[in-house]
């Protein structure tokens, strides 16, 4: 079956920009989350939703960066005012359910590159 | 301190090797590990859960230990495919996955 889906693949805006980052999670999925990878770093948790609700947004860096979901389905990362120090790769991940045992599925990812 | 440490590697390593990565969690209340694979500029993928009583999948061994806060994976036979950055991971809450900055391995002929 299809499994996560992310676009753009990759994202190139200049410092100040708005952008958006989306997520197609893998259908029936409840659970979805953000993460947000370095260059040499393993990915670092941004947010979390159950259904159309953020769980945890406790990741989040700072204001500029929020996300919705809806509809329970489709993600949306939004940044405002994009700095330099915002490129990376941003991944979302999709679970059937959030108990200890689902596992996280993750999509391609899109990369970001701030100038 | 990061919540997830490991060595970064990399391990190079001739095929039909063996190769141990190691990891270290801080944070005691931790209830579920996990190793992921991930390949150059790709998604991480689960290769395992890790058990307390130790668990295998083919080549691939992963073991736990609570007491010490440590979790290692053990790759036999190692093949050119193995080659990749392996993460160890963490689960404290029923969210989020805590992820070590990973250990690359490349696996030479």
């Amino acid at each position: 079956g299809a499994g996560v889906s992310q676009t753009p693949s990759n994202k190139v805006t200049e410092k100040g920009k708005y952008v958006e980052l989306r997520c197609d999670p893998i259908s029936g999925h409840t659970a979805l989350y953000w993460y947000r990878q370095s260059l040499g770093q393993g990915p670092e948790f941004l947010i979390y939703f159950q259904g159309t609700g953020a769980a945890d947004d406790s990741g989040l860096p700072n204001d500029r960066f929020f996300a919705v979901r809806p509809e329970g389905s489709v993600s949306t990362l939004k940044i405002q005012r994009t700095e330099r120090g915002d490129s990376a790769v941003y991944l979302c991940a999709s679970s059937l359910d959030s108990f200890w045992t689902d596992t996280q599925y993750f999509g391609p990812g899109t990369r970001l590159t701030v100038l | 301190r990061k919540e997830v440490e490991q060595d970064p590697g990399p391990f190079n390593v001739p095929e039909g090797a063996t190769v141990a990565f190691n990891c270290t969690y801080s944070n005691s209340a931790s209830q579920s590990f996990f190793w992921y694979r991930q390949d150059c500029r790709k998604e991480p993928k689960l290769l395992m859960s890790v058990y307390s009583s130790g668990n295998e999948d083919g080549r691939f061994t992963a073991q736990l230990n609570r007491a010490s806060q440590y979790i290692s994976l053990l790759i036999r036979d190692s093949k050119l495919s193995d080659s990749a950055t392996y993460l160890c991971v963490v689960k404290i809450n029923t969210d989020k996955l805590i992820f070590g900055t990973g250990t690359r391995l490349q696996v030479f002929p």
